[in-house]
């Protein structure tokens, strides 16, 4: 079964540093998102994207975010100055609105931790 | 904007019995219906979906049901096993915001043996 993959599953940086975090979406997909997980809370919307610019964004995605898909297979989030707050799991996932309709498929995770 | 209420927060039922979560939305453009599975270190995980044309819909030992016009919906998972053990996310899409899901709050599901 296809599957979204993410990488690095787990990333320590320190505060203040930029950080990328890749995805490689379903690959007939057009709608990409992240989404993020404090540990033991919710999974928070951040961002989707689709023809090659951000469709929305929540009031999370603030300037020091940015999303890219440099080419025909990945999807980026950057964030350009790591906070102690931005400690989380960020999840990627895609969606193919024609065959399947609205389903969103999530992949693995990027386990950040800032210090 | 769309919010998502889901109860319970933690759920603990012996194995083999039945367990049901429930959600409320606000939005009344909403019209798809997701229910994900999370376990520990990983991805949220479709396990299954109700569009608002369908009142109900089963598979296999776990159901969904939808009340549009109270605007609530729940999960059903019946003759429970130790694999069910996980957290579950309810959440919404709204055809207001018709590119992005809201998630509850999650319910962690804990199954006795």
């Amino acid at each position: 079964e296809p599957e979204v993959t993410q990488t690095p599953s787990h990333q320590v940086t320190q505060m203040g540093q930029e950080v990328i975090l890749r995805c490689v979406p379903i690959s007939n997909h057009l709608y990409f998102y992240w989404y993020r997980q404090i540990l033991g809370q919710k999974v928070e919307f951040l961002v989707s994207f689709y023809n090659n610019e951000i469709s929305e964004k929540s009031e999370i995605f603030d300037d020091q975010f940015s999303v890219e898909r440099p080419d025909g297979s990945n999807f980026t989030l950057k964030i350009r100055s790591t906070k102690l707050e931005d400690s989380a799991m960020y999840f990627c996932a895609s969606s193919d609105r024609g065959s399947s309709g609205n389903t969103i498929y999530f992949g693995e995770g990027s386990w950040l931790t800032v210090v | 904007g769309e919010n998502v209420e889901q109860h319970p927060s933690t759920l603990s039922v012996q194995e083999g019995d039945s367990a049901v979560i429930k959600c409320t939305y606000s939005d009344s453009a909403s019209n798809y219906f997701p229910w994900y599975k999370q376990e520990l270190g990983k991805g949220p995980q479709l396990i299954i979906d109700i569009r608002s044309n369908v009142g109900e819909k089963k598979d296999q030992r776990i159901a969904v049901t939808l009340n549009k016009t109270a605007k609530h919906f729940s999960l059903h998972i019946t003759e429970t096993q130790p694999e069910d053990s996980a957290v579950y996310f309810c959440a919404v899409l709204s055809y207001s915001s018709a590119s992005k899901i809201i998630f509850g709050s999650g319910t962690r599901l804990s199954i006795r043996p």
